[in-house]
């Protein structure tokens, strides 16, 4: 069974402190590796799709990393509207699995 | 701007009341999801249709079943809710591109009660 799980629940970050989310997943055949992020009352949003470990990505200040078993979303200098939770999920055939996400609160 | 449209953000039902969900899509994609989403345990995939009249069971079907008449639209019912059915609903559409990623567009959410 696919198993994806993130770490921390939540996150508490500073104006401007750069920190890491982190995906770590189990899945046989892997067909790709996605971060959305999703805003209070709203539905998720498309950030990246990873394909193979090295293979990083990024938007504006975040970078997404994917290595064999897990992948990291680094939030570079964040700002209060970076406030949300971010989704990791895996492919495997048609199907994506979900992890719980993490919720990152930025103060200004 | 919308993509994906679901018909009602907040319901509340009674128990043993049949309960209908709706989703449009106007980006003509094949495939259409139903997910619930509660805390702590992330998106978990109800039904899932590729094609019109065509249906797959996701992780947890039980007590559910979908519809999907025109590609546009796809229903999710719930034929007698239940307490534990409370929950966000979402609905999703995708193309499957070249890579053979499923990359999703989500509606809204619709949060349903069930007392």
């Amino acid at each position: 069974e696919d198993q994806v799980t993130q770490s921390p629940e939540a996150l508490r970050l500073q104006e401007g402190e750069s920190s890491s989310l982190n995906c770590s997943y189990t899945v046989s055949g892997l067909r790709g590796l996605f971060w959305y992020r999703q805003d209070p009352g709203k539905g998720p949003e498309f950030l990246f799709t990873l394909y193979s470990a090295g293979e990083e990505k990024e938007k504006e200040r975040l970078k997404a990393t994917l290595t064999k078993k897990e992948s990291f979303l680094h939030i570079t200098a964040p700002k209060p509207e970076d406030s949300a939770t971010y989704l990791c999920a895996v492919q495997r055939d048609y199907k994506l699995s979900f992890g719980a996400g993490t919720t990152v609160t930025v103060r200004a | 701007d919308v993509k994906v449209t679901q018909s009602s953000r907040y319901l509340v039902k009674r128990t043993g009341e049949k309960v209908f969900l709706e989703c449009v899509q106007d980006m003509d994609h094949e495939n259409m999801f139903w997910y619930r989403q509660d805390p702590g345990l992330g998106l978990r995939l109800i039904y899932f249709s590729y094609d019109v009249k065509m249906k797959e069971k996701g992780d947890i079907p039980e007590g559910y079943s979908v519809s999907r008449e025109k590609k546009e639209r796809f229903s999710l019912i719930l034929e007698s809710a239940s307490t534990n059915q409370t929950s966000m609903y979402l609905c999703a559409s995708s193309l499957m591109g070249h890579s053979g990623a499923n990359v999703l567009t989500f509606g809204a959410g619709s949060r349903l009660t069930v007392l």
